[in-house]
């Protein structure tokens, strides 16, 4: 089955630097990858997703770019602000007939001030 | 537009005692329907998923039992709650056919004491 890596479990940067968090998965037949970001004690919400047939996708302060070659995807998040503060996971679902996303164990970013 | 319910939103309960969390969702039809275990500080796990009435799969083997009684409620039981049952519930949502997003409800605290 899939299995996806997250790198790195947490993640310290200065209001105004750029942050990247990095996944890899293993199943090559993968083609959608989401990111979602969760705020302490809430749910998990989508903040950017890219699907296979496509290197990289951009929303404002957000770009997640995709290797498929390499089996790895990335979070690219710019001019980071105190509430970019969260924990952030990647997914990675399989075109198997499954409908299931397996997600990393999650990053931790903390935006300091 | 589409919407999630889940409930209780917290919970308290003896080792031992059952379980039953619901969750519904409005504003569509035959969903993929799931339920995920967040235990604190840590990942989202799959516990189960289900894509029509009457069909679950099982990721984790364990005390937890799923069903869904109906096309848009999926129901997360247990008779015997373990001190390793506590955790972040988290029941989620998407659209038929791989490669959709996923969303979440509100999630359920569960502690077991």
């Amino acid at each position: 089955g899939e299995n996806v890596e997250q790198h790195p479990s947490t993640l310290s940067v200065q209001e105004g630097d750029s942050a990247v968090i990095k996944c890899t998965y293993s199943d090559s037949a993968s083609n959608y990858f989401p990111w979602y970001k969760q705020e302490l004690g809430k749910r998990p919400q989508l903040i950017i997703d890219i699907r296979s047939n496509v290197g990289e996708k951009k929303d404002q302060r957000i770009a997640v770019t995709l290797n498929k070659t390499a089996k790895h995807f990335s979070l690219h998040i710019t001019e980071t602000q105190p509430e970019d503060s969260a924990v952030y996971f990647c997914a990675a679902l399989t075109q198997g007939g499954s409908e299931k996303l397996v997600f990393g164990k999650g990053t931790k970013l903390t935006v300091n001030p | 537009s589409q919407t999630i319910h889940q409930w209780p939103a917290t919970l308290v309960q003896p080792v031992g005692s059952p379980l039953s969390l619901e969750c519904t969702v409005e504003g569509t039809s035959n969903p993929n329907l799931y339920w995920y275990r967040q235990a604190a500080g840590r990942g989202l796990q799959l516990l189960f998923y289900s894509v029509g009435i009457g069909q679950i799969s099982s990721e984790v083997p364990q005390n937890l039992s799923a069903s869904r009684p109906q096309d848009r409620q999926f129901i997360l039981s247990s008779k015997k709650l373990l001190l390793s049952d506590s955790g972040f519930y988290l029941c989620a949502w998407s659209v038929r056919g791989a490669g959709n997003t996923i969303y979440f409800g509100e999630g359920s605290w569960l502690t077991v004491v």
